[in-house]
């Protein structure tokens, strides 16, 4: 089946730095991805959609000057998670559809100290 | 009313049961429906996939779609320790569209 690459699979980093998470399709091309954010014991929370070669599209509530996504292949997609604050702490989780329906990646958590 | 209900659980059965996991939903559009299973900090890993209504099944696992009702069920027969887990429904109007998802159901099986 299809796989999404999700990397890091943790991060932990300074408040006030930028952390940049890299989701890739293995062995299909995705002109989509999702971009989810996941708390403890909740469910998964679509933050934006990454379309190739063009601007993302945030769901209502997200800052994307904070949360920037960036499409620039049909196999890459990176969210870079700019001045962190221990409020951004999260898992990540990104996908992309293929035929056998979506697939997730790992994902990455987070923590920022 | 949320899109997706999903009832959270937990749902402790024993070994070998037959487990039944539920979701109903409102948006009458939405045409393709999936079950992912999730373990602790990994990410979901999808189980079932199915188009339009009807049943569809892979090994231990049974999913269904009632369009009429909105009402989405997945049954795992012969549960095992190993299927512990949550369990997430989600479903999608179209097959680019965002996934909306269930807000999961925890599973425990103990032997």
């Amino acid at each position: 089946g299809a796989v999404v690459s999700q990397h890091p699979s943790w991060v932990i980093c300074k408040s006030g730095t930028s952390v940049k998470i890299e989701c890739r399709s293995l062995d299909f091309q995705a002109t989509t991805m999702f971009w989810y954010r996941q708390f403890p014991k909740q469910s998964l929370m679509l933050m934006a959609t990454s379309n190739e070669g063009s601007k993302a599209t945030y769901e209502q509530g997200v800052e994307k000057d904070k949360f920037l996504i960036n499409h620039a292949s049909l196999t890459l997609s990176t969210l870079t998670v700019t001045s962190a604050h221990p409020e951004d702490s999260s898992f990540y989780i990104c996908s992309a559809w293929d035929w056998d329906g979506y697939t997730f990646g790992s994902g990455t958590r987070l923590t920022v100290v | 009313q949320k899109e997706v209900e999903q009832d959270p659980g937990p749902l402790s059965v024993p070994e070998g049961a037959i487990v039944s996991l539920n979701c109903t939903y409102s948006n009458s559009a939405f045409q393709y429906f999936m079950w992912y299973r999730q373990y602790s900090r990994k990410g979901p890993e999808l189980l079932m996939y199915t188009y339009s209504s009807g049943n569809k099944e892979d090994g231990r696992f049974t999913a269904q779609v009632d369009k009429s009702s909105k009402y989405i069920s997945l049954f795992i027969r012969d549960s095992q320790p190993s299927d512990s887990a949550t369990y997430l429904c989600a479903m999608s109007a179209d097959n680019t569209d965002k996934l909306i998802f269930g807000t999961g159901t925890r599973l425990q099986v103990f032997p």
